[in-house]
């Protein structure tokens, strides 16, 4: 069990930009989610895929924001047109049943300026 | 709408105390109740997980307990130290939108040597 990873740790990006996150899950796990957290608050689901389904997705998942997970593997997600307002942690997490604990990775901080 | 509250928003003590975090959540339909632990920078680590079965759940010194009727649980930390540290967080997982954990804002915890 190595973990969940999350590449890039940081990410600093101009307004306008496009950025994509990658994650790794813990390998035996077919659940992976996608939160995002900004300081002083909890995370808040964006977004969950079974397998390579993507089976649910918030309404905090503008038009703007789009994640994959090909293969059932690892995922990314990907944010076109960054604005300031997308500055926050990006958590991903994976778990193998639904009652299982969730595993989380370190997140990818993303920066808007 | 499950909404989480988790208070005092911080928390300091001395090195050895016993201690108790506390986390309400309004809708009694739950699956399961999750805390976890994150320090500055990092992802989240799970600690214990409770099923909507169960009253409480221990590990090492750390016990937590559900009541879901009243929709409390706490987490009980026994002989704390100073590398217990950080924020706590709990979660829950509502039968209804069960893909997505719901958190509360967290408990900064603060232990004085």
């Amino acid at each position: 069990d190595t973990g969940v990873s999350q590449n890039p740790r940081h990410k600093i990006t101009k307004r306008g930009q496009n950025v994509t996150f990658r994650c790794d899950p813990i390998s035996e796990h077919n659940r992976l989610y996608w939160y995002r957290q900004t300081l002083g608050q909890g995370p808040e689901f964006l977004t969950y895929f079974q397998n390579e389904a993507q089976l649910e997705k918030s309404r905090l998942l503008s038009d703007r924001f789009s994640a994959e997970r090909p293969k059932g593997s690892f995922s990314t997600l990907e944010i076109q047109r960054t604005e300031q307002g997308d500055s926050a942690m990006y958590l991903c997490a994976s778990s193998p049943t639904q009652n299982s604990p969730l595993h989380f990775g370190n997140g990818t901080r993303l920066t808007v300026t | 709408k499950q909404e989480v509250t988790q208070i005092p928003a911080a928390l300091s003590v001395p090195e050895g105390e016993n201690l108790v975090l506390n986390c309400s959540f309004t809708d009694s339909a739950i699956y399961n109740l999750q805390w976890f632990r994150q320090d500055p920078g990092k992802g989240l680590t799970s600690l214990l997980l409770i099923q909507s079965s169960q009253r409480e759940q221990t590990s090492g010194r750390l016990n937590a307990s559900l009541d879901k009727s009243s929709g409390r649980s706490t987490l009980y930390i026994a002989a704390s130290q100073p590398g217990d540290s950080a924020t706590y967080l709990c979660a829950v997982r509502p039968i209804q939108g069960a893909q997505k954990l719901v958190f509360g804002q967290g408990t900064r915890l603060t232990i004085n040597p």
